[in-house]
């Protein structure tokens, strides 16, 4: 089984700052990880994703996430916030060592940036 | 570039009808993912479809089906519908089950069951 946990609902941050949302997974394998952001009524867009390699991944927009295999962590972040960042993220997981390629969802954190 | 498209966008049933989803992947895509994400929810996987047979069954109710076409675009059946049906329906689409890892998501049919 694999399970993701997003335990923010709701994130608020200051423009300029650093900003970082969190998610710890669960899976039997190999973790694949991605983050999505959601705009209102939008779909999912994919922001970043770790396969292996390097634990600091870089993606869209100035974001990166950090893979830590210790603590199961795979935490998305960003230097300096926008308010145009505000918006739905979601962290999803698959288990690479299986032949299931559903993706598992977190409960989704909204991230709300204020000027 | 091209995005995977949906149709309809949004869509009202009464309860107990009929509805079809379609869902047309990123050119060259043979994958297939098909979501369901209640009203503040995240998204549930129903079922997915690799070069048109199924490849992985998730939540997806009896009541559902669907395919995936000879072109690779899909639709989504879905028969006596019921309240709880309401919601956002999203398709996704990916380049091969193991080449390309992310899922390229489409805008969503937003269903609504009265």
């Amino acid at each position: 089984a694999q399970s993701v946990a997003q335990p923010e609902d709701q994130v608020n941050v200051a423009e300029g700052n650093p900003l970082t949302v969190k998610c710890t997974y669960s899976v039997s394998g190999n973790p694949y990880l991605f983050w999505y952001v959601q705009y209102p009524n939008r779909g999912l867009q994919f922001l970043l994703k770790y396969i292996t390699g390097d634990n600091l991944v870089k993606g869209s927009y100035g974001f990166e996430a950090e893979f830590n295999k210790s603590q199961t962590s795979f935490h998305l972040k960003k230097p300096s916030a926008l308010v145009s960042d505000s918006a739905l993220y979601f962290c999803a997981v698959r288990d690479g060592s299986n032949s299931g390629y559903a993706l598992n969802f977190g409960k989704g954190t909204s991230l709300l940036v204020t000027p | 570039a091209a995005g995977v498209i949906q149709s309809p966008r949004h869509l009202i049933k009464e309860k107990r009808e009929t509805a079809t989803l379609k869902c047309y992947p990123i050119p060259r895509h043979d994958t297939v993912y098909w979501y369901q994400q209640g009203p503040g929810q995240d998204p549930q996987f129903l079922i997915s479809f690799y070069e048109k047979m199924q490849s992985d069954k998730g939540s997806i109710p009896d009541r559902f089906s669907a395919q995936q076409f000879s072109d690779y675009h899909s639709e989504l059946n879905m028969s006596s519908l019921e309240l709880g049906d309401s919601a956002l329906y999203f398709c996704a689409s990916s380049l091969g089950q193991g080449k390309s890892y992310e899922q390229f998501f489409g805008p969503g049919t937003r269903l609504t069951v009265l």
